[in-house]
């Protein structure tokens, strides 16, 4: 059980380049999200969805976009990256009937 | 007013001692409150649910005060292995069951 897998772990893009943070999940959850957390910030909720198909926007959705398709996998896509997007992204899943989520390793984005 | 707010620290205390950290919520609808706890460069990790009888889990304690919306977390005896930022963490209302997190509080136990 690899529980919350994510890649990459570090990137450095330029600014208005473009990229996918993959996720995915192997314990069957409906509910996945995604968080950023900038340095002394608490995590801010990006996008979330409920189950295959459907998604919602969260705090914080400007400059990202995202798809699920499947269960197990919740991609986070960058268009035209800002330096405002530094930060560290980090996706988290949890299953039904309990409010625990179990989050990723996190990747590391730099926009310069 | 930040929805969860904590003290960020850090707190320095020498091993085998006693702290406590505190969080309050500013949604009055909150429905459940958890610490974390995140390491260093690490992803956070539940550390224990939050009650409202009070609850223990070894030489962690947490108590809430939804009258006050007031939550807290006590370790005693603390060890080197604690030095970590703690969460403190809430869920609104709805389905999707979002959690909104504190900035966290950092504690470093030193020998």
């Amino acid at each position: 059980n690899a529980g919350v897998t994510q890649t990459p772990k570090f990137r450095i893009l330029k600014i208005g380049q473009s990229m996918t943070l993959q996720c995915t999940q192997d314990m069957n959850h409906n509910y996945m999200y995604w968080y950023r957390q900038d340095p002394g910030m608490g995590l801010k909720l990006i996008y979330y969805s409920v189950g295959a198909g459907i998604t919602d926007k969260g705090e914080v959705p400007n400059g990202y976009n995202v798809s699920r398709s499947t269960t197990e996998d919740f991609p986070l896509r960058l268009e035209l990256a800002a330096p405002s997007q530094t930060s560290v992204y980090f996706c988290a899943s949890r299953g039904q009937g309990t409010h625990e989520q179990f989050f990723g390793p996190g990747t590391r984005l730099t926009v310069l | 007013r930040k929805e969860v707010e904590q003290d960020p620290g850090p707190f320095n205390v020498p091993e085998g001692a006693t702290v406590a950290f505190n969080c309050t919520y500013s949604n009055s609808a909150s429905q459940s409150f958890f610490w974390y706890r995140q390491d260093c460069r690490k992803e956070p990790k539940l550390l224990m649910s939050v009650y409202s009888s009070g609850n223990e889990d070894g030489r962690f304690t947490a108590q809430l005060n939804r009258a006050s919306q007031y939550i807290s977390l006590l370790i005693r005896d603390s060890k080197l292995s604690d030095s970590a930022t703690y969460l403190c963490v809430v869920t609104s209302t709805g389905t999707a069951s979002k959690l909104t997190f504190g900035t966290g509080t950092r504690l470093q136990v030193t020998l």
